[in-house]
């Protein structure tokens, strides 16, 4: 069975201390793994994909590597307001077309100042 | 403007009655998608529909139906509420590729009472 699993649940940081998030999956065939990002009764919004191990993608003080098991979230020097849910996804080709997103339970960032 | 729009963006009803949340898109994607949120459960997809004549459930789809009323829209409804079916929507898109991501709305969140 697809499954994902986000960790840790939960991480408070101090302003410029730096850490990382890790996404774990399992899939049968992986159509891609995506990393989203959720403010308080927001959609997603959508930061990256990565298609293959080994990939990387950066964005501001984001960074996301992708290996055969699981997927990192750098996050260099947060700000406060990189405060939000990051969620993270996958597609796997189980099913043929069905090719649907799979999401983890989500890590809840605080960042202080 | 959103690419993605859902209405309403809150809605408060009572058990036994019927609803439908509305989605609409400006980007142009064949495929859409509701998904419904409960905290710590992450998000669970209720169905999807691939172009305006393909309809298919999701995870959790007993207790609601869906209509493709155009490529653009994409209505959730749900044909007498109940409790447990208090949660936050979202309606998603994504281009037909292999591997392409979801684009969100904001979101409708929905109390059953």
């Amino acid at each position: 069975e697809d499954q994902v699993t986000q960790s840790p649940e939960a991480l408070r940081l101090q302003e410029g201390e730096s850490s990382s998030l890790n996404c774990s999956y399992t899939v049968s065939g992986l159509r891609g793994l995506f990393w989203y990002r959720q403010d308080p009764g927001k959609g997603p919004e959508f930061l990256f994909t990565l298609y293959s191990a080994g990939e990387e993608k950066e964005k501001e003080r984001l960074k996301a590597t992708l290996t055969k098991k699981e997927s990192f979230l750098h996050i260099t020097a947060p700000k406060p307001e990189d405060s939000a849910t990051y969620l993270c996804a996958v597609r796997s080709n189980y099913g043929g077309a069905t090719n649907k997103l799979i999401f983890g339970t989500g890590t809840l960032l605080a960042v202080q100042p | 403007d959103a690419d993605v729009t859902q209405t309403p963006r809150n809605r408060i009803t009572k058990t036994g009655k019927r609803i439908m949340l509305e989605c609409s898109q400006t980007k142009g994607h064949d495929r859409m998608y509701w998904y419904r949120q409960d905290p710590g459960l992450g998000l669970q997809l209720i169905y999807y529909s691939f172009d305006v004549k393909d309809i298919n459930k999701g995870e959790i789809s007993d207790g609601y139906s869906v209509s493709r009323q155009a490529q653009a829209k994409f209505s959730l409804s749900l044909e007498s509420a109940i409790p447990n079916q208090t949660a936050l929507y979202f309606c998603a898109t994504s281009e037909g590729r292999d591997g392409a991501e979801a684009f969100f709305g904001q979101g409708t969140r929905l109390t059953v009472v």
